[in-house]
C-alpha cells in the first residue's frame, strides 16, 4: 500500500542550528502538507503545497516540493526553543483522494 | 471562534464496555476524520466521512465504528474496547477532501 516515509525520526539540535526533515512517497502526490505538533497539543496546519517544484516560506520555515511530487522537505533556518515539537508531512491516499497519509513525524528537539 | 471539540478528553475505560469519543465541528465542513496516534506510528487514519452518511474506511478501521448523521457531528464508537486501542485519538475536519485539517484537542484513552 502507499506510505509516506518521514526521516529522521527525531533530532537534537542546538538553538541557532538549521534543521531538515524529509517526506517521501511511493506514489505520486496531488498534494503534500505539512504539520506541527507541540508537546502535549494536536497537529497543527502550516503549509499546503500542489505544484511541482514549489517553494514556499513562512519566515525561518522553507518548503518544498519535489519536481516528481513524490517527495518533500521542511527547513527551518536557526532553530529557536518554540521550534520544539513534531512536525508531519501528509498526502493523499492514490487510491482514495479523500483518505489522507500522515508520515510517521519528526521529532525536534532545541536546546538553548 | 472555529474549532473542532472532542469530548471526553481523558477516559479511562475496562475492557468490553462500550464507548463513544464524541466530535463536533463548527465550521460547516464537509470532510471529517478520526486518527489514532502511538508513539513511534505518528497518526494513522481509523475512518473519515465525505458528508453526511457518507463513511469510509482509513488504516486502521478494525474494532471501531462511526456515523455521520449531521454535517457537524462525527462520532467515534467502540462496540468492544480493547486494551490495543489504548491511544491518544484525534478528530479533523476540513473544507473538502484531504487538504488542509484542523484537529480537535485530543482524547486520550485508556483501556484495562
Amino acid at each position: 500500500g502507499q506510505q509516506v516515509m518521514q526521516i529522521p525520526q527525531y533530532q537534537h539540535v542546538q538553538e541557532g542550528e538549521d534543521f531538515t526533515t524529509y517526506c517521501n512517497s511511493s506514489t505520486t502526490l496531488s498534494n503534500i502538507q505539512w504539520y506541527k505538533q507541540r508537546p502535549g497539543g494536536h497537529p497543527v496546519f502550516l503549509i499546503q503545497l500542489v505544484k511541482s517544484g514549489e517553494v514556499k516560506k513562512q519566515k525561518r520555515l522553507t518548503f518544498q516540493f519535489g519536481e516528481a511530487k513524490k517527495n518533500s522537505s521542511l527547513h527551518i533556518t536557526a532553530t529557536q526553543t518554540t521550534d520544539v515539537g513534531t512536525y508531519f508531512c501528509a498526502g493523499p491516499n492514490s487510491n482514495s483522494g479523500y483518505a489522507l497519509n500522515f508520515g510517521k513525524g519528526t521529532s525536534l528537539l532545541v536546546t538553548p | 471562534e472555529a474549532q473542532v471539540t472532542q469530548n471526553p478528553r481523558y477516559l479511562i475505560t475496562v475492557t468490553g464496555k462500550k464507548l463513544t469519543v464524541t466530535c463536533s465541528q463548527n465550521m460547516n465542513h464537509e470532510y471529517m476524520s478520526w486518527y489514532r496516534q502511538d508513539p513511534g506510528l505518528g497518526l494513522r487514519q481509523i475512518y473519515y466521512s465525505m458528508n453526511v452518511e457518507v463513511t469510509d474506511k482509513g488504516d486502521v478501521p478494525e474494532g471501531y465504528k462511526v456515523s455521520r448523521k449531521e454535517k457537524r457531528n462525527f462520532p467515534l464508537i467502540l462496540e468492544s474496547p480493547s486494551p490495543n486501542q489504548t491511544s491518544l485519538y484525534f478528530c479533523a475536519s476540513s473544507i473538502l477532501g484531504a487538504y488542509e485539517q484542523y484537529f480537535g484537542p485530543g482524547t486520550r484513552l485508556t483501556v484495562t
